[in-house]
């Protein structure tokens, strides 16, 4: 079945550092990639999305490649700041264009230390 | 739109008892999804349901979990009888066609 992976956590990084999340996924056909966020206490929010290879996501100075060849769709960031602690998640749905069923990673904890 | 809307926030019971978690959909979304989060298992898809009808139930853990939409603004997911294992964060969203809306969760604790 489809499956997400991504890079273990906690992450700590100094603001304005650069940041990767490394995601890989195993899926049939040709998935709809995500990354999501959660902020302590809220619920999670659409970061940004690709429905295609080669697409790229990006929302908020982040971005992600859905890369079909290596099937990984990396988040990354140029320079974060304190605001961008949070949990992040890779998703994938394997239902072109929808979020309907969507597979989760387990979530990688993003610290910003000032 | 006041996004999609939980209740209780929190809540704490204990073993053997009754819980019913309630989900307001945003208006116009025709999907809606049950989720649980969990340290060790992660975010896990419970329900979904697609016009009031469920459609993959598949992640409902046991007989013990049930969920209704008993119509387009209102759903329900009931634990009866409630163990310590099912102490998680439990979350609704809503979707129209594409992006996923989640609530801002349950937090339910099982003593």
């Amino acid at each position: 079945g489809d499956s997400v992976t991504q890079m273990e956590g906690p992450v700590t990084l100094s603001e304005e550092a650069f940041l990767t999340i490394n995601c890989t996924y195993t899926a049939t056909g040709y998935p709809s990639l995500f990354w999501y966020v959660q902020y302590p206490g809220e619920g999670l929010q659409l970061l940004l999305k690709a429905t295609k290879a080669d697409d790229k996501g990006s929302n908020k100075g982040f971005e992600a490649t859905y890369r079909k060849e290596t099937t990984s769709f990396h988040l990354e960031k140029g320079s974060v700041q304190v605001s961008d602690s949070a949990v992040y998640f890779c998703a994938l749905s394997d239902h072109p264009g929808s979020a309907r069923q969507l597979t989760f990673g387990s979530g990688t904890q993003l610290t910003v230390l000032p | 739109d006041a996004g999609v809307i939980q209740s209780p926030r929190h809540e704490v019971t204990e073993m053997g008892q009754e819980v019913t978690l309630r989900c307001k959909p945003i208006s116009g979304h025709d999907y809606l999804f049950w989720y649980r989060q969990t340290m060790m298992r992660g975010l896990e898809l419970l329900i979904y349901f697609n016009n009031n009808v469920p459609i993959d139930d598949s992640g409902m853990p046991e007989d013990r979990f049930s969920a209704k939409m008993p119509n387009a603004s209102f759903s329900t997911l009931k634990i009866q009888p409630s163990e310590p294992r099912d102490s998680a964060v439990y979350f609704c969203a809503s979707s129209s066609s594409g992006e996923l809306f989640f609530g801002e969760g349950s937090r339910l604790t099982v003593l």
